[in-house]
């Protein structure tokens, strides 16, 4: 079975500051790789997701995320963040010949104005 | 709009009563999931469909029912087995895997309080 697991339960950053945040699965086949936000008090929606070939996804609101395959790796990443980017990030990660996703347990990001 | 209905959006149920969680899409996706979301646990898989008269269970069912007799709904029953049912509980839907569209779609969700 698939597992997915986020380093960081919670970040606080202050406004201009990078973000990284880390994602690691465990699968042995092909995957779909997802990071999903949810908004206070709004839908969990897609930030970005990686299926094939460019390694290096954008996103959303400037995100982007980095497969590493030979690290199991989807971490997050944005330049520069702002006080709008407060919010729950969650990683899932879907085989392709099976229909159950997996998701961390969450990243909750405060940013500081 | 294209989406995904949850409702009730607030539900209360006395202990000892099974409650039902409606979720209906409109977005024609064949797969349908529900999740349990409590704090600092993400959301953890109860059921999935991914096709019509199919489910399956996910990483904890116990205590929980389904049914998918329309592509469109995917029902939740909370049933008096389930030790701790106050969450909040999201549906999902997407293309089946193997598909290039397979990210998820999410409702509003639905939070159960058991007093």
């Amino acid at each position: 079975a698939q597992s997915v697991s986020q380093h960081n339960h919670h970040v606080i950053l202050s406004e201009a500051a990078s973000l990284e945040l880390g994602c690691n699965y465990s699968y042995g086949g092909t995957v779909n790789l997802f990071w999903y936000v949810q908004y206070p008090g709004q839908h969990l929606q897609l930030l970005l997701k990686y299926f094939s070939g460019d390694p290096l996804v954008k996103g959303i609101k400037g995100f982007e995320a980095e497969f590493i395959k030979s690290k199991f790796s989807f971490n997050l990443r944005k330049p520069s963040v702002q006080w709008s980017d407060t919010a729950e990030y969650f990683c899932a990660v879907i085989p392709t010949n099976a229909g159950k996703s997996t998701f961390g347990d969450g990243t909750t990001l405060t940013v500081k104005p | 709009d294209g989406g995904i209905t949850q409702s009730p959006k607030y539900l209360f149920r006395k202990e000892g009563q099974n409650v039902t969680l409606s979720c209906e899409q409109n977005l024609n996706h064949d797969a349908m999931y529900w999740y349990r979301q409590d704090p600092g646990q993400g959301l953890r898989l109860i059921y999935y469909s991914q096709i019509v008269n199919d489910f399956q269970k996910g990483d904890i069912a116990e205590g929980y029912s389904v049914s998918r007799e329309k592509k469109e709904s995917f029902p939740l029953t909370v049933t008096s087995a389930q030790k701790n049912p106050t969450a909040f509980y999201l549906c999902a839907s997407s293309m089946p895997p193997g598909r290039m569209n397979t990210e998820a779609f999410f409702g509003q969700g639905t939070r159960l309080t058991v007093v």
